[in-house]
């Protein structure tokens, strides 16, 4: 059963400060990973894809991947209360038989 | 990104009738088109896969003659949510596979459909 798994949180954060997300996955096949975000009564919308071991910068995110420890984290930098949402951790793989698992989510608030 | 759309936005329908919704990718071609629901306060639920020219494949426990799947087009997938009741009433999302380089696809999300069966 291939799983990714996510703290529920709340993670509250003041402004400003760094917010850090984790989610770990039980898939070693798995090959690509995604971090979206969801306001609530909204749809969930893509903010970062990283595939290759490391960290990948956007702006005030970045996402960090360790294959060997199954283990990918979302950085938010100068954390603003507009990030206050649930942000989702899905892991992905198979180019023919693609195929995603999302975590439940975490809460994050960021107080002003 | 790539942009997908899903109509109506919102629905409110009398138990017992059926209820189309459709999802679509408006600036690229989408082979793969999911269907997922939400309820309040818990996790996207993957409802089926919805392949371009064949058959829908549903998870389990997703009862495929009540939830229709048609995929008729590269840009258009539609559900049709047949003899709805009250607990039916549920956020039902859409996303669509753009292909990557190297294989390494993305799902997009369109803005969902908020159902309500009165």
């Amino acid at each position: 059963q291939k799983e990714v798994e996510q703290n529920s949180g709340p993670l509250s954060v003041p402004e400003g400060a760094i917010a850090s997300l984790n989610c770990t996955y039980s898939d070693r096949g798995s090959q690509s990973f995604f971090w979206y975000r969801q306001y609530s009564g909204k749809s969930p919308e893509l903010i970062m894809f990283i595939y290759s071991n490391g960290d990948k910068e956007d702006g005030r995110f970045t996402a960090q991947l360790n294959k060997a420890s199954q283990y990918v984290s979302l950085l938010i930098r100068d954390s603003q209360p507009s990030d206050s949402a649930t942000y989702l951790c899905a892991a992905a793989w198979g180019a023919g038989g693609f195929k995603t698992i999302f975590g439940a989510g975490t809460r994050l608030f960021v107080k002003a | 990104g790539a942009v997908v759309s899903q109509h109506p936005s919102w629905v409110i329908c009398k138990s017992g009738t059926s209820v189309k919704i459709e999802c679509r990718s408006l600036d690229f071609q989408a082979t793969t088109m999911f269907w997922y629901r939400q309820f309040p306060k818990q996790s996207l639920m993957l409802m089926a896969t919805s392949n371009e020219g064949s058959k829908a494949t549903y998870e389990q426990g997703v009862e495929k003659d009540k939830f229709l799947i048609n995929h008729a087009s590269l840009t258009l997938s539609t559900l049709t949510v047949t003899s709805a009741h009250p607990e039916d009433s549920s956020f039902y999302i859409c996303s669509a596979r753009a292909e990557g380089q190297g294989g390494m696809d993305t799902q997009y999300f369109g803005p969902g459909t908020r159902l309500t069966v009165l």
